[in-house]
């Protein structure tokens, strides 16, 4: 069965360091990986997209990279902020048709 | 556009009664979905619409929930009867499709339910 595993426990960090997340998915063929942020209390909010056929893609402090052999995307925030605590889900679709699947989502907690 | 809007934010009611959740999606989005969030299953999708009609139901839980939307900016999903297990945060989220759109969805605030 398709399955979409992210790290489940919290990823404490602090300020300025790189945080590095997992999203790793099996039975899965998608078009498009995409990566949500979500603070406690609101809906998740669009972060980057990154497609089947390109490699890494960037956006100020965030980097996604896209590793289809290995089934997996790496979410990078660099220099991180405790503005950046929050949960990140990565979320995969396919060509055809607009719906997604959602990880579990890594609650990642940046201490000043 | 003031983006997608939900309501209620919070509901709480009890074993038996009727839930109604609302959504008014963006202006314009063709795609509408429903989803429900717990700690111990995260997002799952229940039902997602294109163009105001059904695509996909088949994370709808049971005959108990049935989905609406009688038009491009109204959606209702309701509950009949709730159980306290229904208690979750429900969000509604719309997209655009066509060429160069990128599925990107667009949450609303959720709906906080709480079935005693």
């Amino acid at each position: 069965s398709q399955k979409i595993e992210q790290n489940s426990e919290a990823l404490n960090i602090q300020e300025g360091k790189t945080a590095t997340l997992t999203c790793n998915y099996t039975n899965y063929s998608p078009a498009y990986l995409q990566w949500y942020r979500q603070d406690p209390g609101r809906g998740p909010v669009f972060l980057l997209l990154i497609r089947e056929n390109e490699k890494e893609k960037r956006k100020e402090r965030l980097k996604v990279t896209f590793d289809t052999t290995l089934k997996q995307s790496l979410f990078h925030i660099t220099a991180s902020q405790p503005a950046d605590s929050a949960t990140y889900l990565c979320a995969l679709d396919r060509a055809a048709g607009n719906k997604l699947t959602f990880g579990g989502g890594t609650r990642v907690l940046v201490k000043p | 556009d003031a983006g997608v809007i939900q309501s209620p934010r919070h509901e709480v009611t009890e074993m038996g009664q009727e839930v109604t959740l609302r959504c008014k999606p963006i202006s314009g989005h063709d795609y509408l979905f429903w989803y429900r969030q717990t700690m111990m299953r995260g997002l799952e999708l229940l039902i997602y619409f294109n163009n105001n009609v059904p695509i996909d139901d088949s994370g709808m839980p049971e005959d108990r929930f049935s989905a609406k939307m009688p038009n491009a900016s109204f959606s209702t999903l309701k509950i009949q009867p709730s159980e306290p297990r229904d208690s979750a945060v429900y969000f509604c989220a719309s997209s655009l499709s066509g060429p160069g759109a990128k599925n990107i969805q667009y949450f609303g605030a959720g709906t906080r339910l709480s079935v005693l």
